[in-house]
C-alpha cells in the first residue's frame, strides 16, 4: 500500500520569507511524486513532479521540491513567499507498479502568507 | 482551451434521490478519475477508467456508479445507497498510465453536492 503524510495542517509565513511545506511518503519501489495547489472552491492545479533524475525539481510559480530517497521526503519550497501563494497544498504519490496509476494524496496543508 | 468541464458546480439533492455529475474533457486523455474531497481528509478515489467501456472501483466506490461510453465523458452517479453524499466531487484526467507513464492529473473545477 502507498501513503502520504503531510505533518502540518497549517503553515504560516511572512511575505518575502522562504516557505517549506513538508511531505513524506511510503510506496513499494520507486515513486512518482507530485505537488498540487487548490484555491477555495476550485479544482487542484498541478505544480511539479518528480519522476527520476535530478533530486531538485522546479515547477510553476517559482516553486521547487527536493526529493530525498533516504528520508522518503518530497518537501515543497519557495525562496520568497507571496500573499497570493496562500492556498491548500497537496502532495501525492504513485508507485511505478501501481495499478492504473492510482495516486494517493496527503490530507493537505493550508499555507497562509501574511503581508 | 483544452481542459475538463464539470457540471453542475452546485447541486442540492433530497435524501433518496440519485444524482448524476457530468465530467467532459477535450485533452484526449485516456485515463479519467473521480475523487471525493471532505474537509481535512484530502482526496479519496471513487472510480477510475483507463479506456473506453472499462472502469474500476477506487477506495470508496460503494453508493456510486460510473460509465465510460465515450473517451471524452465520465459521468458519476451518486445513488441513494451512498450514506453520506454531501461533499466536493472532483473529476480528473491524465495521459495513459500503462507501462509506468507518470502523467500528472488535470482537474475540473469540482461539483459541490449537498443533501438536504
Amino acid at each position: 500500500a502507498q501513503s502520504v503524510a503531510q505533518p502540518e495542517d497549517q503553515v504560516n509565513v511572512a511575505e518575502g520569507n522562504p516557505l517549506t511545506v513538508k511531505c513524506t511518503y511510503s510506496v513499494s519501489g520507486n515513486p512518482y511524486l507530485f505537488w498540487y495547489v487548490q484555491y477555495p472552491n476550485r479544482g487542484l492545479q498541478f505544480l511539479l513532479k518528480y519522476i527520476t533524475g535530478d533530486n531538485l525539481v522546479k515547477g510553476s510559480y517559482g516553486f521547487e521540491a527536493e526529493f530525498n530517497k533516504s528520508q522518503t521526503s518530497f518537501h515543497l519550497k519557495k525562496p520568497s513567499a507571496l500573499v497570493s501563494d496562500s492556498a491548500l497544498y497537496f502532495c501525492a504519490v504513485r508507485g511505478y507498479n501501481t495499478n492504473a496509476g492510482k495516486s494517493t494524496f496527503g490530507d493537505g496543508t493550508t499555507l497562509t502568507v501574511k503581508p | 482551451d483544452g481542459g475538463i468541464t464539470q457540471s453542475p458546480k452546485y447541486l442540492f439533492r433530497k435524501e433518496g434521490q440519485n444524482v448524476t455529475l457530468s465530467c467532459e474533457q477535450n485533452l484526449n486523455h485516456d485515463a479519467m478519475y473521480w475523487y471525493r474531497q471532505d474537509p481535512g481528509q484530502g482526496l479519496r478515489l471513487i472510480y477510475y477508467s483507463q479506456i473506453v467501456n472499462d472502469f474500476q472501483k477506487g477506495d470508496i466506490a460503494e453508493g456510486y456508479s460510473v460509465s465510460r461510453e465515450k473517451k471524452e465523458s465520465f459521468p458519476l452517479t451518486v445513488t441513494s445507497a451512498q450514506k453520506n453524499p454531501t461533499a466536493f466531487y472532483l473529476c480528473a484526467s491524465s495521459i495513459t498510465v500503462t507501462g509506468g507513464a507518470a502523467g500528472e492529473l488535470f482537474f475540473g473545477e469540482g461539483s459541490r453536492l449537498t443533501v438536504l
